[in-house]
Parts: C-alpha cells; sequence; structure tokens
C-alpha cells in the first residue's frame, strides 16, 4: 500500500503558461499532502504543506500566489505554476502520509517542467 | 527551525563492502528519522525509519543507529551491490511538523559501488 501518483511526469511549454500538476495518494487517504522542488543534484527543497479543506501552509520565500495549491479531497492535491517562466522550471514531486504523527511520507514519481 | 546536515556528499565504495552515512540535526525534540533512496530521475523511496524511543533498527543489509544525546543518526549498509548505487537522503520530523508528518530532509549523499 501507500501509492502515490503524480500527473504529468513531463511539461514543456512556453513562457507565461499556466501549469497544473496533480498529486493522488491511491489507496489510503492523506489529510497531508507535502510539495518539494528539486534542482539537478541537490536535496528536496520543501515549498508548502497541503492540507485538505483548508489553505496551504507555505515555506519561507514561497510566493503563494505563484504557486497556487489545492486540496479539495483526502486523496487529491493540486499545484499549480501561474504565468511560468524558464526560472520556474525544475522537478517538481509530491507526498503524501496517512494521519497520525511520525507517519513516512510517500513520494509521487515527479513533474519535470521545462518552460521555454 | 530543523537543520539536518548530512555526510559525506559522495561515497565510493567497492561491491561488498559497508557503507555508512551520517546525519545529525538540531532539533532536540525531534523524534522520527526517515532514509530515503532516490535512483536517477525516479521518486525517493522509504528504506528504513526509527523512531527516538529506539536506538537501533535492521533491515536485512540495512540498518539505522540513532544517538539522541548527540542529536546524529546514521545508515549503515553492509555487503553493498551494484544496485546500491544511489543518492541517499536522511530526513528529521521537526517538533513543529509531529502532527504533519513534515519533514526536514538532510543534503543528500550519492553512494557509488564500484563492481
Amino acid at each position: 500500500g501507500a501509492v502515490v501518483s503524480q500527473h504529468p511526469s513531463w511539461v514543456i511549454c512556453k513562457s507565461g503558461t499556466s501549469v497544473k500538476i496533480e498529486c493522488r495518494s491511491l489507496d489510503f487517504q492523506a489529510t497531508t499532502m507535502f510539495w518539494y522542488r528539486q534542482f539537478p543534484k541537490q536535496s528536496l527543497m520543501l515549498m508548502a504543506t497541503s492540507n485538505e479543506g483548508s489553505k496551504a501552509t507555505y515555506e519561507q520565500g514561497v510566493e503563494k500566489d505563484k504557486f497556487l495549491i489545492n486540496h479539495a479531497s483526502l486523496t487529491l492535491s493540486t499545484l499549480t505554476v501561474t504565468s511560468a517562466h524558464p526560472e520556474d522550471s525544475s522537478f517538481y514531486i509530491c507526498s503524501a502520509s496517512r494521519q497520525g504523527g511520525n507517519q513516512p511520507q510517500h513520494f509521487g514519481d515527479g513533474t519535470r517542467l521545462s518552460i521555454l | 527551525g530543523e537543520n539536518v546536515e548530512q555526510h559525506p556528499s559522495t561515497l565510493s565504495v567497492q561491491e561488498g563492502d559497508s557503507a555508512v552515512i551520517k546525519c545529525t540535526y538540531s532539533d532536540s525534540a525531534s523524534n522520527y528519522f526517515p532514509w530515503y533512496k532516490q535512483e536517477l530521475g525516479k521518486r525517493p523511496q522509504l528504506i528504513i525509519d526509527i523512531r527516538s524511543n529506539v536506538g537501533e533498527k535492521k533491515d536485512q543489509r540495512i540498518a539505522v543507529t540513532l544517538n539522541k544525546t548527540a542529536k546524529h543518526f546514521s545508515l549503515h549498509i553492509t555487503e553493498t551491490q551494484p544496485e546500491d548505487s544511489a543518492v541517499y537522503f536522511c530526513a528529521a520530523s521537526p517538533a513543529d511538523g509531529g502532527a504533519t508528518n513534515k519533514l526536514i530532509f538532510g543534503t543528500g549523499t550519492l553512494l557509488a559501488v564500484q563492481p
């Protein structure tokens, strides 16, 4: 169990386009999902914590109007990169955890975003 | 807030040798420490985790040790194989993130197992 699906896996689009990435927990309910950004050969940088039915909690330095997060159900969270520019090109990866403290996070396959 | 440091950044070992990766954390209230393995272009996968009420946990060739007093924990891989080659990340759950399962990740260790 604990399968997380992320879609799409690749996105190439023009500058100014908004891009939506979906993260789904397939076989468990995830009250909390997390969105990370990962640069080549670097660690996972937490962008925001997505809580079902409430507003996301953004990490310092992450623009909430740039990276819109919606967690409308216990199995789906979406990240929308609004008006994307080349500097937004990166590997975005989500994770989800079951309810309760100290539960492991289970990761999706990630989305490689390239803005031309 | 929590800060996690990880060493070494790269590690090269011969097949069959052991590999040790070490992490330190700053928040003494942290109580959950998972380790993830990430192969190139793929998702991080949980390989082992430890909670603060135990000092050591083992799963076949993989073991993790935790020293709460010193605030460090280590990953030990014995009898390494080429398929162990990957980037390994340690993580710690800060005290303020316990309910949400928030994790702070280390900077990663690129492990290369030479056949």
